[in-house]
């Protein structure tokens, strides 16, 4: 099946310094990412969708400046957190689309990330 | 997207079917019904997706009714590894839409021995 990986698995910061999590669809070409934030407890909150080639569209209430999405491959996709304080600190999952209308979205396993 | 309707949990006796139901009376004709579990500290799993026919796979089998208004989950033989969080998730079957999937809050299932 689909594999998404996701890396890193988890990462620790100092609050002011910036991150990056990839995104990878090991086995298909993903034309369209999603990527995602997850507080303890609560479910999954859409930030993003990333089109390959394009500039990423942002959900409302989401900093685009502070959450950078690149989107250069058809397998690759990054999320920069900029200038990280320890409100970010969270669960950062990806998800890819295969090509298909009706492809389900498969999911990385996700980032633990937290800021001191 | 339409929303969804959950209970918030619910319990299974390992080896018994889990039925998880799902209520999404907005839906639209151009939207799908899929199901994913979150496993603690995972990403979510794919699990099965329907228009309006029932559908099976090795993991489970969905029914969804006559006027699509809801639908059911079915895992045949829960296991303890089936302890999770369930989402039933409408979305929209047209390519430029996106195909973004919105999670609802889910429904926590435990498997008891």
């Amino acid at each position: 099946g689909a594999v998404v990986s996701q890396h890193p698995s988890w990462v620790i910061c100092k609050s002011g310094t910036s991150v990056k999590i990839e995104c990878r669809s090991l086995d298909f070409q993903a034309t369209t990412m999603f990527w995602y934030r997850q507080f303890p407890k609560q479910s999954l909150m859409l930030m993003a969708t990333s089109n390959e080639g394009s500039k990423a569209t942002y959900e409302q209430g989401v900093e685009k400046d502070k959450f950078l999405i690149n989107h250069a491959s058809l397998t690759l996709s990054t999320l920069t957190v900029t200038s990280a304080h320890p409100e970010d600190s969270s669960f950062y999952i990806c998800s890819a689309r295969e090509t298909g209308a009706n492809s389900p979205l498969h999911f990385g396993n996700g980032t633990r990330l937290t800021v001191t | 997207d339409a929303k969804t309707t959950q209970p918030t949990s619910m319990d299974c006796a390992e080896g018994r079917a889990a039925n998880l139901p799902c209520n999404h009376s907005t839906i639209s004709g151009n939207e799908y019904v899929y199901w994913y579990r979150q496993i603690h500290s995972q990403g979510p799993q794919y699990i099965i997706h329907g228009l309006k026919n029932n559908e099976t796979n090795e993991m489970a089998s969905l029914i969804i009714t006559e006027d699509r208004k809801s639908s059911t989950l079915i895992l045949p033989h829960a296991t303890l590894r089936d302890t999770a969080v369930y989402y039933c998730i409408v979305r929209s079957r047209i390519y430029n839409q996106g195909g973004k999937l919105i999670f609802g809050q889910g429904t926590e299932l435990s498997v008891k021995p």
